[in-house]
């Protein structure tokens, strides 16, 4: 069965300062990647997602993050942290023939100070 | 265009009452999926549907039932709620090979 870890429940950062948030999955096949963020209140956005072409994926609002299958991680990363990116960051996973369905890890609250 | 649209938004129950919360979407979209978001969990998979009249249990299905009687409708049933079904709901949306479409989620607190 395939399962998501996401290191660190809360991560605080100074804006402008790098943004790394962290993703590890287990899969027996290789699998669809994803990241989503949800602001409060609302539903979840897509980030970005890996679908085996690139492994270095951009995704909106000048975040990307990189597939390392022999780490098998998928972490997100932004350079410059801007205050409205505070929210909870999703990582999920999909594997191929499982009807698309994700399994979530358990999230990752990001604050951003001034 | 709406997207994937959740109603009701907010609704409080009580123990043992029944409710059916409702997905639309106007994408066309074969696949459905029913999550439920709680605090340091994550969303987890109650239900879901690959097309029209069709419908599968997901991670967490016990005390719910799902529909999917026309294609762009997938209900969710609580046939007798419990405290324990407190939470955010949250369906989804998508076409093969496409990342999923989510609604804003519905809050549902049982007393």
């Amino acid at each position: 069965a395939q399962s998501v870890t996401q290191l660190g429940s809360h991560v605080s950062v100074s804006e402008g300062a790098l943004v790394l948030l962290r993703c590890n999955y287990s899969s027996s096949v290789p699998p669809y990647l994803f990241w989503y963020v949800q602001y409060p209140n609302q539903g979840l956005q897509l980030l970005l997602k890996y679908t085996s072409a690139a492994t270095l994926v951009k995704g909106i609002n000048g975040f990307e993050a990189e597939f390392k299958k022999s780490e098998t991680s998928f972490h997100l990363t932004k350079p410059s942290a801007h205050m409205s990116d505070a929210a909870e960051y999703f990582c999920a996973v999909s594997e191929a023939g499982s009807n698309y369905k994700l399994t979530f890890g358990k999230g990752t609250l990001l604050t951003v100070n001034p | 265009n709406a997207g994937v649209t959740q109603t009701p938004k907010f609704r409080v129950l009580k123990t043992g009452q029944s409710m059916t919360l409702l997905c639309a979407q106007d994408m066309n979209h074969e696949y459905m999926y029913w999550y439920r978001q709680d605090p340091g969990m994550g969303l987890r998979l109650i239900h879901y549907s690959v097309g029209e009249g069709t419908t599968a249990k997901g991670e967490v299905p016990d005390g719910y039932n799902v529909s999917r009687l026309k294609k762009q409708n997938f209900l969710l049933g609580l046939e007798s709620a419990a405290p324990s079904q407190t939470s955010v709901y949250f369906c989804a949306s998508m076409d093969s090979n496409q990342p999923q479409h989510f609604g804003d989620g519905t809050r549902l607190s049982i007393l």
